[in-house]
């Protein structure tokens, strides 16, 4: 079955612009989380979702949203993006609880504020 | 505070070398331990996962990890590396409510021939 797909694979924005970024999860998984990944600061959890409800918030501010549809894709959104913005954004899906489930995830949009 | 700690940043190894990473978390209450792997160029890839059991947990390519509840330790092992284990790896853990996983801050494993 299909894996986690994120869409675009590559984005350039510039300083102040806003972007959006899409996770289609595997077939059957209701849960989407989402992480930043920089060099500096390695895997950063963002926000969790499951049956459209943010579940979890990681330390981010507030530029950086999130939601989910009722077929479980789920998009999240940076306003007036920051050069510091400039990361790897990788989406995962899960089966629902209450069983133990492993996280599946994307390949990443890669994206660079310039 | 909840907490991963990858005590090695950049291990080099020579092929058929054995390998042991460590992992230390800080968590309260029942967790969920992983090592996923990310080769060059490609995604997250989960190598073995312990959620309850028998301590000692067998992952792919020949990848296993040890439990340790008194030392709060998860590391990670293989007893001959080859240079396809190129890549790095990151320890995760999760409270048994959540998805969130907690990372590690990765180890670079180079394999050299």
């Amino acid at each position: 079955k299909a894996g986690v797909t994120q869409t675009p694979r590559y984005l350039i924005k510039t300083r102040g612009q806003q972007v959006t970024l899409s996770c289609s999860p595997i077939s059957g998984h209701r849960s989407v989380s989402w992480y930043q990944q920089t060099p500096g600061q390695g895997l950063q959890f963002l926000f969790e979702y499951f049956s459209e409800t943010q579940r979890n918030k990681g330390n981010f501010p507030g530029r950086f949203s999130g939601r989910q549809f009722s077929n479980s894709r789920s998009e999240m959104n940076v306003s007036t993006l920051e050069l510091g913005d400039s990361a790897l954004y990788l989406c995962a899906s899960s089966l629902d609880r209450p069983r133990n489930t492993e996280a599946f995830f994307g390949q990443g949009t890669r994206l660079t504020v310039v | 505070a909840q907490s991963v700690s990858q005590h090695n940043h950049h291990v080099i190894l020579s092929e058929a070398a054995s390998l042991e990473l460590g992992c230390n978390y800080s968590y309260g209450g029942t967790v969920n331990l992983f090592w996923y792997v990310q080769y060059p160029g490609q995604h997250l890839q989960l190598l073995l996962k312990y959620f309850s059991g028998d301590p000692l947990v067998k992952g792919i390519k020949g990848f296993e990890a040890e439990f340790i509840k008194s030392k709060f330790s998860f590391n990670l092992r293989k007893p001959s590396v080859q240079w396809s284990d190129t890549a790095e790896y990151f320890c995760a853990v999760n409270g048994l409510n959540t998805d969130k996983l907690i990372f590690g801050t990765g180890t670079r494993l180079q394999v050299f021939p």
